[in-house]
């Protein structure tokens, strides 16, 4: 079983959609959850982190967080073909120095 | 500004040498870490460093050697020993290793010839 696990895609959404982003872990002693975004040829972007169970929300992003469920997950809101992009979820242990686990990430596609 | 900066953005290598990839940042972090992406995977850890003249071994070190001379620098050297070099390397830092939302630089993608 990976650590992190993610659906490899591609999710595909018409634009001003809801994409739903899911991520589920392995470790339950994981305390920091993060999402970035990285589009082909760049690097990581960090979008959101959250660290308590139940919902943040930023702008178009909401994070969701289930440490019952192992689960995390982001939702974009009002899609943009701008969002098109891969979704990397990583989490980690936090406290002294954890790993941090990334999973293989999303590849979302907001069609016109 | 801010932020992390990495060069070269490519970097082609011929088989036995030995390059090094250079990190800087200015954000004033503690951590920084260096990874590699390979397609379909994700990011694997190299090396991290916690504080200034300390570093460890991540999961896939073999064949890589760094060094934290200074709180801004942790450049990574791919040893002849690596052997299969090819794939985008990724630097990172974070505040602290407490504090660990990790920000990532633009990275160099390694070729080897």
């Amino acid at each position: 079983q990976k650590e992190v696990e993610q659906n490899s895609g591609p999710l595909s959404v018409p634009e001003g959609a809801i994409a739903s982003l899911n991520c589920t872990y392995s470790d339950r002693g994981s305390q920091s959850f993060f999402w970035y975004r990285q589009y082909s040829g760049k690097s990581p972007e960090l979008i959101m982190f959250i660290y308590s169970n139940g919902d943040k929300e930023d702008g178009r992003f909401t994070a969701q967080l289930n440490k019952a469920s192992q689960y995390v997950s982001l939702l974009i809101r009002d899609s943009q073909p701008s969002d098109s992009a891969t979704y990397l979820c990583a989490v980690s242990r936090s406290g002294g120095y954890q790993k941090v686990t990334f999973g293989t990430g999303t590849k979302l596609q907001v069609i016109p | 500004d801010g932020g992390i900066t990495q060069s070269p953005k490519y970097l082609f290598r011929k088989e036995g040498q030995n390059v090094t990839l250079s990190c800087e940042q200015n954000l004033n972090h503690d951590a920084m870490y260096w990874y590699r992406q390979d397609p379909g995977q994700g990011l694997r850890l190299i090396y991290y460093s916690q504080i200034v003249n300390d570093f460890q071994k991540g999961d896939i070190a073999e064949g890589y050697s760094v060094s934290r001379e200074k709180k801004e620098s942790f450049p990574l050297t791919v040893t002849s020993a690596q052997k299969n070099p090819t794939a985008f390397y990724l630097c990172a830092s974070s505040i602290d290793h407490i504090r660990d939302t990790q920000y990532f630089g633009p990275g160099t993608r390694l070729t080897v010839l």
